[in-house]
C-alpha cells in the first residue's frame, strides 16, 4: 500500500519564480497537511484539509503562499514569487478523522527540497 | 514563540547506552505527547505517544516520561543502537475543528556509536 506521495523531490528555483509541490495522499485519509522544516523553526504547519476544504492556514507564512485540493487525492502548495528564505523542506502528511487519539496519527511523505538562489 | 522545545540540538550515545531526549512545552493546554524519528530523505514516522492522563508510556526500548506540573516530556531509549541514529521530533497536540493539530519541536539529532 503506497504512502504519501511527494513530487518533485528536489526542486532548485531561482528567486522570483513561481514553484508548485504536489502531494498524493493516503486513500481514504480525511485530512491532509502541509509542513515546513527549517533548522532554525523544526517543522511548522503551514495549513491543513478536511474533505478537500482548507480549515486551518494560519501558518501559512505570506499571500506568496497558496494551497488548493481539487479532489481527495491530490494537493498542491504553490509558492509565487518564490523568495532565498523560504529554501526548506516541505512535507506533506495524511490522517483518518479522529476516532481515537492513536487513530488520528499523521503519516508524512518523504518531502520535497525546495532551493531558491 | 515556541510552544514545543527541543534545546538539544543534538546528542551522541555510545551503542547500549542509555539515550535520553528531552522536550519542554509551555502550552497547558495540549493534552496528548508524541515523538516521531526522522531518518536523512525521508519523512518523520510516529514513534511513541503519550495521553496526558498517563506519566509513563512504554513500548519495547522506548518509553516516553510525562511531567505535567514541569511542562517536561523526555524519551528514553534503552540500549541504544546505531540503527537508532535520526532525528527526533517531539509534538504536542491539541484538539481543533475536528482534528488534533501537532505542535512539533525543533528536533534533535541523535547519534548512536558503535
Amino acid at each position: 500500500d503506497a504512502g504519501v506521495i511527494q513530487s518533485p523531490r528536489h526542486e532548485v528555483t531561482e528567486m522570483g519564480q513561481e514553484v508548485t509541490l504536489r502531494c498524493k495522499p493516503i486513500s481514504g485519509h480525511d485530512y491532509l497537511f502541509w509542513y515546513r522544516q527549517t533548522m532554525m523553526r523544526g517543522l511548522e504547519l503551514l495549513i491543513y484539509f478536511n474533505n478537500n476544504v482548507p480549515i486551518d492556514d494560519s501558518g501559512m507564512p505570506e499571500d506568496r503562499f497558496s494551497a488548493k485540493m481539487p479532489n481527495a487525492s491530490f494537493s498542491t502548495l504553490k509558492i509565487q514569487p518564490s523568495e532565498p528564505r523560504d529554501s526548506a523542506v516541505y512535507f506533506c502528511a495524511s490522517s483518518h478523522s479522529p476516532r481515537t487519539r492513536r487513530s488520528n496519527e499523521q503519516f508524512f511523505g518523504p518531502g520535497t527540497r525546495l532551493t531558491v538562489l | 514563540d515556541q510552544q514545543v522545545k527541543q534545546n538539544s540540538p543534538s546528542l551522541s550515545v555510545q551503542e547500549g547506552r542509555i539515550s535520553i531526549l528531552n522536550c519542554d512545552y509551555t502550552n497547558s493546554m495540549f493534552d496528548y505527547f508524541l515523538w516521531y524519528k526522522k531518518y536523512p530523505a525521508e519523512g518523520p514516522t510516529f514513534l511513541i505517544s503519550i495521553s496526558s492522563i498517563k506519566d509513563k508510556n512504554e513500548d519495547g526500548r522506548f518509553t516516553v516520561f510525562l511531567n505535567k506540573s514541569a511542562k517536561h516530556l523526555s524519551l528514553h531509549i534503552v540500549p541504544s543502537q546505531p540503527g537508532d541514529s535520526a532525528v527526533y521530533f517531539c509534538a504536542a497536540s491539541v484538539g481543533t475543528s475536528g482534528t488534533y493539530k501537532y505542535i512539533f519541536g525543533t528536533g534533535t539529532r541523535l547519534k548512536v556509536l558503535a
